[in-house]
């Protein structure tokens, strides 16, 4: 059973854009939700972590969960060429699982 | 900022010898864990480890494989007799907490294994 599943994309967008990307999980038990950044072979870079249901806010990242539905979101405001890398959701209960990922381009 | 560093950051070994990945975690925190990715596939979880112990470990993390925490600051991952699958960037992490009671784990950059 895929405990997080996450749409790998690839996603474009053009500088400026709202990005927005989205996973999904199974395991109830899960508690804390995490986004994590990823650039080619380089170690996952972590962005923002919620715990439980709601909205957390840093900058120009806004993460949301909701429970209710098993729903993880991270959306990205104003967009910029920097933004591209490869973002990985992740669920945490004693080990972290990780969606395969979504390689986002925004173009300048 | 403090960060995980991991030596080596690349490596070739033949199928069959034995590898030993290194890993310097963030200096005031009590969990290390190790993770590793395939190419083009999920990061994966291997093992978890705090004071000085193996607190949980996934079915990939079979005899051929271990850990260590041989002074105050390394973290070692060991694989005996490596095979063709082995081939994968290993991460290693860090966090003050752990599992339902903590949040921040930071990762390193990776060792990126080829076994040939």
């Amino acid at each position: 059973q895929k405990e997080v599943e996450q749409d790998p994309g690839p996603l474009s967008v053009p500088e400026g854009a709202i990005v927005s990307l989205n996973c999904t999980y199974s395991n109830s038990a899960f508690q804390y939700f995490m986004w994590y950044r990823q650039y080619s072979r380089k170690g996952p870079e972590l962005l923002m972590y919620t715990y439980s249901s709601g909205n957390k806010e840093d900058g120009r990242f806004t993460a949301q969960v909701d429970k209710s539905s098993k729903y993880i979101s991270l959306f990205i405001r104003d967009s910029q060429p920097s933004d591209s890398a490869t973002y990985l959701c992740a669920a945490n209960d004693y080990k972290l699982s990780f969606g395969a990922g979504t390689t986002v381009t925004v173009r300048a | 900022e403090p960060e995980v560093t991991q030596t080596p950051s690349h490596q070739v070994t033949q199928m069959g010898q034995e590898v030993i990945l290194r890993c310097v975690p963030i200096s005031n925190h009590l969990y290390f864990y190790w993770y590793r990715q395939i190419l083009g596939q999920k990061v994966e979880f291997l093992v978890s480890f705090y004071n000085n112990e193996i607190s949980e470990k996934s079915e990939i993390f079979d005899d051929q494989f271990s850990v260590e925490r041989p002074d105050g600051s390394n973290f070692t991952l060991k694989i005996r007799s490596t095979k063709l699958e082995d081939s994968a960037m290993y991460f290693c992490a860090s966090s003050p907490e752990m599992g339902l009671f903590g949040n921040t784990i930071y990762f390193g950059e990776g060792s990126w294994l080829t076994v040939v």
